[in-house]
């Protein structure tokens, strides 16, 4: 089945450095790769993501790489913030089964990032 | 901005009652999923709509859990009779489709605590 697996579980740097969180896949046919940040007693936010026909993708402080040959992919945040704190989640989203059309998302077991001021 | 609305925020029950959560998805949005998401972990899918129709409950304990979309819009999950182990947050997510690259939104999510 699918697996998602995300390093580091935890994360701590100083306010205006980069963090950089990384992922790997199972399923060599999924296409699309998410990136979600969750606080403290919400919801996961959808921040970035990046599809397979790219192999990065940037957003302000926050970018994507993919790799699809070696199944990885990585969140890069520059310049980091107090507020970048939080838990961050990479997902992939793979077939429901082998061949069809409808798909699911599944997670990594997510990181928590702390900035320190 | 459109939003998944999900009440309630926090329900405390005891455990072998009955609980039900309920969740509105963005307008619009065909597929409808609820999560399952343990303290310290990522969120695991339990069951997946399409329009009214599950497509996917491989995950959903069926002799304890279910889950209804009867009009293909809004959708209820309900847990009977409630574990200690059903503690957990549960989030609702919809997107436009089920299309591979379609972006899932999520809700705030409920809090249940089995006491």
């Amino acid at each position: 089945g699918e697996n998602v697996e995300q390093h580091p579980s935890t994360l701590s740097v100083q306010e205006g450095d980069s963090a950089v969180i990384k992922c790997t896949y199972s399923d060599s046919a999924s296409n699309y790769f998410p990136w979600y940040k969750q606080e403290l007693g919400k919801g996961p936010q959808l921040i970035i993501d990046i599809r397979s026909n790219v192999g990065e993708k940037k957003d302000q402080r926050i970018a994507v790489t993919l790799n699809k040959t070696a199944k990885h992919f990585s969140l890069h945040i520059t310049e980091t913030q107090p507020e970048d704190s939080a838990v961050y989640f990479c997902a992939e989203k793979g077939a429901l089964r082998s061949g069809g059309s409808n798909y699911k998302l599944t997670f990594g077991k997510g990181t928590l990032l702390t900035v320190n001021p | 901005e459109a939003e998944v609305a999900q009440s309630p925020r926090y329900k405390i029950t005891e455990k072998s009652q009955a609980v039900a959560f309920w969740c509105d998805p963005i307008s619009g949005h065909a597929t409808l999923y609820w999560y399952r998401q343990i303290l310290g972990q990522g969120p695991e899918l339990l069951v997946q709509f399409q329009d009214e129709s599950v497509v996917d409950d491989s995950q959903l304990p069926k002799d304890r859990f279910s889950a209804e979309r009867l009009k293909g819009v809004d959708s209820t999950l309900k847990i009977q009779p409630a574990e200690l182990g059903d503690s957990a947050m549960y989030l609702c997510a919809s997107s436009l489709g089920l299309r591979e690259n379609t972006e899932a939104f999520f809700g705030q999510g409920t809090r249940l605590t089995v006491v």
